[in-house]
């Protein structure tokens, strides 16, 4: 069984521009999450997908989209990037769309400067 | 709403000394409970959760927590700690289908 796993490691971007990050879900999970975390934080939810759709969203704000492949791949992107999206990026893979009972196995993250 | 608090930002233990990290959560109905380590460049892994009966769960690597429902609380413990585990450790709740972390404790053991 192989982990969950995310790409890049690092990336820098300027304020304004725009990024998209990858993440490899262990197969036959059907639902993704992603995470951000803040140096010092615990992680806040952005939003999970299960099975393509989305299926639930925290309080982030519509530049920060996602998509969901039948391949157990998934990607967040961010748009317009601010200097306070600075942060480590965490998706979680889990095997249903009940959440709340379910383990999430969570991927090494993405750490994103915004300069 | 659904929250967590690890009062406890930093603790540091000497090796072979008990441990109890603290978590507090806010929560209507009964809840479903976690705790994570998380190493420097890693992602959390998971070391036990409750959701219902026997309130002391037994975790990986020698870790248990008891719940406490009169407390809100379900701290961490372990009897003997080991170099290897210093780490973040965060404590968690479940929403309808995402989790809601504390703040974290950082855990430093010296020899």
């Amino acid at each position: 069984e192989t982990g969950v796993t995310q790409s890049p490691t690092h990336l820098i971007k300027t304020r304004g521009q725009q990024v998209t990050l990858r993440c490899s879900s262990q197969s036959g999970h059907n639902t993704v999450s992603w995470y951000q975390q803040a140096l010092g934080q615990g992680p806040q939810f952005i939003f999970q997908y299960y099975r393509e759709e989305e299926n639930g969203r925290g309080n982030f704000p519509p530049r920060f989209s996602g998509l969901q492949f039948p391949n157990y791949s998934s990607e967040l992107n961010v748009n317009a990037l601010e200097l306070d999206d600075s942060a480590l990026y965490l998706c979680a893979s889990s095997p249903s769309g009940r959440a709340a009972k379910d383990t999430q196995y969570f991927g090494p993250g993405t750490r994103l400067t915004v300069l | 709403a659904q929250s967590v608090t690890q009062p406890d930002i930093h603790i540091t233990v000497s090796e072979g000394a008990s441990l109890e990290l603290r978590c507090n959560y806010s929560y209507g109905a009964t809840p479903y409970l976690f705790w994570y380590v998380q190493s420097p460049g890693q992602g959390l892994q998971l070391l036990l959760k409750y959701f219902s009966g026997d309130t002391l769960v037994q975790g990986i690597k020698g870790f248990e927590a008891e719940f406490k429902r009169s407390q809100s609380s379900f701290n961490l413990r372990k009897p003997s700690v080991h170099w290897s585990d210093a780490a973040e450790y965060f404590c968690a709740v479940a929403g309808a289908n995402n989790l809601f972390f504390g703040t974290g404790t950082r855990l430093t053991v010296i020899p």
